[in-house]
């Protein structure tokens, strides 16, 4: 049981580049979120997906899309990467209210 | 809208110490409450939860939080800590009931906390 993957672990892009995060739980889990972590901010909300097949935005969804592939698959999309999106980005998912993370994504934008 | 916060960016103690985290909260009705300890380099685990009942929750590592609805605080404490409790700490709410769209959380900026030998 693995819990939330994250693909990559680290990733530097230039600007303009696009890439996708990709993230998984095997805890059949219904909601899945993904998250940028940037010193003193705390985790912001991106886009969360609260079941199969609906995505919605949250705090901080410009500049990223997102794919719910199926209920085990999420995946984070930069199309034209910035500067401002150099973070940490985490993966979730919950159920009953109690979210569980993967081991994040270090992304450097140059 | 909810929010977080976290008063102390950094804390630091003395191991064998008693340590106290701050949160406080703002939200229209009785929240979900969460702390979370994330390890350098490490994804967010989860210490605790209040949602109902018992205002003062116990967690894992001998963590405990208390829930005080007067001063919307939810402050995290531990009575002796070890070297190990280095970590950064947040804390988070999220709105009750359980099939609340999505199941959204706010988290607060977080608190450092460092152990002195």
């Amino acid at each position: 049981n693995a819990g939330v993957t994250q693909t990559p672990k680290f990733q530097v892009l230039k600007t303009g580049q696009s890439m996708t995060l990709q993230c998984a739980q095997d805890m059949n889990h219904n909601s899945m979120y993904w998250y940028r972590q940037d010193p003193g901010m705390g985790l912001r909300l991106i886009y969360y997906s609260a079941s199969e097949g609906t995505t919605d935005k949250g705090e901080v969804p410009n500049g990223y899309n997102v794919s719910r592939l199926n209920k085990r698959e999420f995946s984070l999309r930069l199309e034209s990467a910035a500067p401002s999106q150099t973070s940490v980005y985490f993966c979730a998912s919950s159920e009953l209210a109690v979210q569980y993370f993967g081991p994040g994504t270090r992304l450097t934008v140059t | 809208a909810q929010s977080v916060t976290q008063p102390d960016i950094h804390i630091t103690v003395s191991e064998g110490a008693s340590l106290e985290l701050r949160c406080n909260y703002s939200y229209g009705a009785t929240p979900y409450l969460f702390w979370y300890v994330q390890s350098p380099g490490q994804g967010l685990q989860l210490l605790l939860k209040y949602f109902s009942g018992d205002t003062l929750v116990q967690g894992i590592k001998g963590f405990e939080a208390e829930f005080k609805r007067s001063q919307s605080s939810f402050n995290l404490r531990k009575p002796s800590v070890h070297w190990s409790d280095a970590a950064e700490y947040f804390c988070a709410v999220g709105a009750q009931g359980i099939k609340a769209a999505g199941n959204k959380l706010t988290f607060g900026g977080g608190t450092r906390v460092l152990v002195k030998p």
